[in-house]
């Protein structure tokens, strides 16, 4: 299994924060994804970090990828109450079938 | 963007009657996948179709399951003989070698 560990599961923060959430995994991969779910949705693909890369920006997202610690980062900046969602990580592993699993997620609320 | 599309996006069904349910993935991708999500936990695997076969299947997708690809566009998950706990959204996913997925909106499938 491929499957991405999120952390932590729940996250409350005041609109204008930044909010953090990690990813840890356990084979060596060839990128990792995070994704998004408004409630009782699909989830949304947010960004793909190839192995290769160290940060990668999308608007107020920032994804840092640690392939030495096995770990990745989901920064939001400047949250806004619209971000409230989960929030997922899912792995494409070096030399296997792209089976995309995923964990609990990372609840983030944002209040206004 | 282009999307994938899922019918119908609500099934009400007595238990032990069987249910298709309907996808039509993005015309270029070549991997297909079926997810399904209960009320309140996480997005399960259930399987993933690549080449008209499936190529990975998860513990949940038992004989009471099946996939088909019909034609050159559909994509089906059938549920033979349903049980309470089928009960959940599933959704039909799918993707281009090594790139992001893309999700349906789900179906809201409640077993009475």
């Amino acid at each position: 299994s491929q499957q991405g560990e999120e952390d932590p599961q729940a996250l409350s923060i005041q609109e204008g924060e930044n909010a953090t959430m990690n990813c840890s995994y356990k084979t060596s991969i060839n990128n990792l994804q995070w994704y998004r779910q408004n409630s009782g949705r699909g989830l949304v693909h947010l960004i793909l970090i190839r192995s290769n890369e160290r940060e990668k920006h999308s608007g107020r997202l920032r994804v840092t990828l640690d392939t030495s610690k096995k770990s990745s980062s989901l920064l939001i900046t400047a949250s806004r109450a619209a971000d409230t969602a989960s929030y997922f990580c899912a792995t494409d592993i070096t030399g296997g079938s792209y089976i995309p699993t995923f964990g609990r997620g990372t609840s983030l609320i944002v209040h206004p | 963007e282009p999307e994938v599309t899922q019918t119908p996006s609500h099934q009400v069904t007595q238990m032990g009657q069987e249910v298709i349910l309907r996808c039509v993935p993005i015309s270029n991708h070549l991997y297909f996948y079926w997810y399904r999500q209960i009320l309140g936990q996480k997005v399960e695997f259930l399987v993933s179709f690549y080449n008209n076969e499936i190529s990975e299947k998860s513990e949940i997708f038992d004989d009471q399951f099946s996939v088909e690809r019909p034609d050159g566009s559909n994509f089906t998950l059938k549920i033979r003989s349903t049980k309470l706990e089928d009960s959940a959204m599933y959704f039909c996913a799918s993707r281009r070698t090594g790139e992001k997925l893309f999700f349906g909106s789900g179906t809201q499938l409640s077993v009475l």
